[in-house]
């Protein structure tokens, strides 16, 4: 049973580009989370998606932006690169039907702005 | 203020020792869930153990059990027996409102390091 898959591993853009980010949830899973971990901090929560929508919001700029596929399977953007998105990008997913609605994580995607 | 709360930034214990994490949180939801996660150096965020607001009994799963005094707003996570493996950064987190129905983005903590020494 292949867990949450995320791509690419590492990247690396300069300021003013724009990156997308992929994310595959657990088997199972119909909800994806993204968050983003700056060096040394706790993940902060972006938002959420589930059944193709936004269902909830973090505090972070329009400049982030997501989808969700019909395979439940999801994308983030991030439009106008700042240096202060340097950081690790986790995709979570859960399942409606799980009892304590736990996130099970990806590996995560390391971007760096330069 | 913060909604997770964690006050050791880091912290040394003998191997085969018992460890205590500290996490407080903050909400006036009623309903809500902690939640500790453990991250390796690798970085993936490892689920270890659940509390509900509403659960009587403290949450157990194998050598990591969660003290959870709700009056303190106090969910601290204790490891029995440390391993060597057990050195990464913990991190608490809680997801406010219900459990059921849906999953919601959660908030954590600043994470502690811990560091198991042989």
């Amino acid at each position: 049973d292949a867990g949450v898959t995320q791509s690419p591993t590492h990247l690396i853009k300069t300021r003013g580009q724009q990156v997308t980010l992929r994310c595959s949830p657990k088997s199972g899973h119909d909800t994806v989370s993204w968050y983003q971990q700056a060096l040394g901090q706790g993940p902060q929560f972006i938002f959420q998606y589930y059944e193709e929508e936004e269902r909830q919001r973090g505090n972070f700029p329009d400049r982030f932006s997501g989808h969700q596929f019909p395979n439940y399977s999801s994308e983030l953007n991030v439009n106008a690169l700042l240096l202060g998105d340097s950081a690790l990008y986790l995709c979570a997913s859960s399942g409606t039907r799980s009892y304590y609605n736990e996130q099970f994580f990806g590996p995560g995607t390391r971007l760096t702005v330069l | 203020a913060q909604k997770i709360t964690q006050t050791q930034p880091g912290m040394f214990v003998q191997e085969k020792e018992a460890v205590t994490l500290d996490c407080t949180y903050d909400t006036s939801d009623q309903s809500y869930g902690l939640f500790w996660y453990k991250q390796p150096s690798s970085g993936e965020m490892i689920f270890l153990i659940y509390q509900g607001s509403y659960d009587e009994q403290n949450a157990t799963e194998g050598r990591y059990s969660l003290n959870f005094q709700k009056a303190r707003k106090s969910a601290n996570l204790v490891i029995s027996a440390s391993q060597l493996g057990d050195s990464a950064m913990y991190f608490c987190a809680m997801r406010e409102g219900g459990s059921g129905g849906g999953a919601d983005g959660l908030t954590f903590g600043k994470g502690t390091h811990l560091i198991i020494q042989p």
